[in-house]
């Protein structure tokens, strides 16, 4: 399986600031999705990013509060903007390294967001 | 109501016991079952993926699938300290398109004692 990269790993951020999370991996892969973890709730889909095109955001989640750049196969950017304290969270960068739709996912170690 | 429900423990065991996670799910159309460990500070880690019902066996791992009843199951047998961690479920149809959205449990924790 790929190995995925994710940096900062951890950040402290004032509310009203905004912090870029990288994800870089180490295999081209086609699908490259951001995905938020709070406490005691299951892991949400933020979005997929698409390589060249705008990325496919989720039902309450959009472009604006999540900008999400993937410049090529192996790397992308989610960006929270503007934070509150509600985007505390653990966001992680996921992959799918198989050619079909059904392989499995692939996950980088998450970058840990507190925001005060 | 959830489409998959996790029973979210706290499980505590002692070593060597045998160790049965569950969840449950309300979409018929699932069809690939995973099951991802994830220590503490860490990302999930892929343990297990299966495809329609049925069991699937990968040393002290077992992973069984019942269609029918909605329901799959993880079994850790011989259960070790390096087994704490919490376990997610998760699962997804197959729509025929380039993205099939995995849907998953919110964990279980699990510490198995010394």
């Amino acid at each position: 399986s790929a190995v995925i990269s994710q940096k900062p790993s951890r950040d402290i951020c004032q509310r009203g600031t905004s912090l870029t999370i990288q994800c870089q991996v180490d295999s081209q892969v086609t699908m490259m999705f951001w995905y938020r973890q709070q406490p005691g709730q299951s892991l949400t889909l933020i979005a997929t990013a698409n390589q060249g095109s705008e990325a496919t955001y989720e039902s309450g989640f959009v472009i604006d509060k999540f900008p999400i750049s993937r410049p090529n196969l192996t790397f992308s950017t989610l960006t929270v903007s503007n934070m509150s304290p509600e985007d505390s969270s653990i966001y992680l960068c996921s992959v799918r390294t198989g050619a079909r739709s059904d392989s499995p996912l692939h996950f980088g170690n998450g970058t840990r967001l507190t925001v005060t | 109501q959830k489409e998959v429900e996790q029973d979210p423990g706290p499980l505590s065991v002692p070593e060597g016991a045998i160790v049965s996670l569950n969840c449950t799910y309300s979409n018929s159309a699932f069809q690939y079952f995973m099951w991802y460990r994830q220590y503490s500070r860490k990302g999930p880690e892929l343990l297990m993926y299966t495809y329609s019902s049925g069991n699937k066996e990968d040393g002290r791992f077992t992973a069984q699938v019942d269609k029918s009843s909605k329901y799959i199951s993880l079994f850790i047998r011989d259960s070790q300290p390096s087994d704490s961690a919490t376990y997610l479920c998760a699962m997804s149809a197959d729509y025929g398109g380039a993205t099939n959205k995995l849907i998953f449990g919110t964990g279980t924790l699990l510490a198995v004692q010394p």
